[in-house]
Formats: C-alpha cells, structure tokens, sequence
C-alpha cells in the first residue's frame, strides 16, 4: 500500500522556520518526481514545489523562491521542504504528492501537516 | 485569483447529471492536460480524472471528464449524498512554467 507521511508542521512566528518531512512507502521514491501543495484554511490548492528523482532539478513557486529548499533523501524514501523567513501567509497544510514535472497529475496525497504563523 | 476559473459552487438532487467547468487559457489548457481531483471534507485530494478523460483505476464510471479549446469540464452523472465534496481542476502552465489548479467547486447534493 502506498503511504505518505507528513510530519513538522506547527506553530511559528512570522520570520521563523520550520522544516517538513514527508515519510514515503509502498511505491519505488527514487522513481518519481516529488512535490509539495499547500492549502491555505478554507482555500484552494496550490503547488508549491517539486524535486526530480535524483534531485538534479528543482522548481518553485514564485512566493517561495528564495524562502523554501525541497530536498529529497532517496536512501531514506524521505522528502523534505525547510521553510525559512515564514510569512503569514504561508499558513497552510501542506501535503506531499508524487507526480511528473510537467503535469499536475498526483497519484498519491499525504494527509497533509498544519503550518501556522502567527505572532 | 486563480489562473483557472472554476464556479465556486454547484448542486444538485440525488440521481441528476452534474458539469463543473474550469477555464483557462491558451498557455494552459488549450496546450497541456487537464486532470481533476476531489476534495472529501477535512480529507486530502484524491486523483478524480487525469489526461483530460482517463479515470484511474477504482474511480467510477460516473465521473468523465472532457476539453475543448480553453475549457474542461468534470460531469457526474448518477449523483449520490457521498459525492458531496470540492473539486478541482488542474494543468501545467507554459507561460508560468508551473502547476496551476482551479479556485475549486464545492458540489452540495440537495
């Protein structure tokens, strides 16, 4: 069964950090394309980053660049997004998917890890 | 705003045919697929239709998809109470060279 598991979020001061960890299983990591999407409470979708299998290609979304690294550790099955100089509007749940580059096409969601910042 | 527009809200009565709409643009659209996700309450996205009309595997024939031009459409016919849910519309964007979604539809079933 294919399993992803967010884990890190919480609650954080505007200009603070927080690093998110997504725990994969069940399908080959190394194989895919990895991203990130967040959803804002009571919001719609948006994609935030992703991470080519072997990590040689990274794309953001234009509000994060500059704030946000995705990472990935292929030996861990395990994908990262460190947050860094938050802002509030990067309140959100974040979810990790698989999927390709070019396509928003997810197979497979996280259940998703509450970030909020707040002063 | 979203770059892809979706009516923020639809309904219908148990058994009718619905069709949720997402427009978009020629960079969009028109030149990329078109995939669509449902959203139960307080759950994560699940891949509803992908590559314009394809449904993965478990999905029920109910639900189809379709693209024409600047514009997709999500149909479900034979509505039921557990169809309640938001839906979304997604496609990669050339000019943002990215992943672009829909604002979302929540579909209330009367």
């Amino acid at each position: 069964e294919v399993q992803l598991v967010e884990s890190g979020g919480g609650l954080v001061q505007p200009g603070g950090s927080l690093r998110l960890s997504c725990a994969a299983s069940g399908f080959s990591f190394s194989s895919d394309w990895m991203n990130w999407v967040r959803q804002a409470p009571g919001k719609g979708l948006e994609w935030v980053a992703n991470i080519k299998q072997d990590g040689t290609e990274i794309y953001y979304v234009g509000s994060v660049k500059g704030r946000f690294t995705i990472s990935r550790d292929n030996t861990k099955n395990s994908l990262y997004l460190q947050m860094n100089s938050l802002r509030v509007e990067d309140t959100a749940v974040y979810y990790c998917a698989s999927g390709p580059h070019y396509a928003p096409h997810y197979d497979n969601w996280g259940q998703g890890t509450l970030v909020t910042v707040s002063s | 705003q979203s770059v892809l527009t979706q009516p923020p809200s639809a309904s219908a009565t148990p058994g009718q045919r619905v069709i949720i709409s997402c427009s978009g643009r020629r960079s969009n659209i028109a030149t990329n697929d078109v995939h669509w996700y449902q959203q139960l309450p307080g759950t994560a996205p699940k891949l509803l239709i992908y590559k314009d009309n394809q449904r993965p595997s478990g999905v029920p024939e109910r639900f189809s998809g379709s693209k024409s031009g600047t514009s997709a459409s999500l149909a479900i016919s034979g509505l039921r109470s557990e169809d309640e849910a938001d839906y979304y519309c997604a496609t990669w964007d050339d000019s943002l060279r990215g992943h672009i979604f829909g604002g979302g539809t929540k579909l209330t079933v009367l």
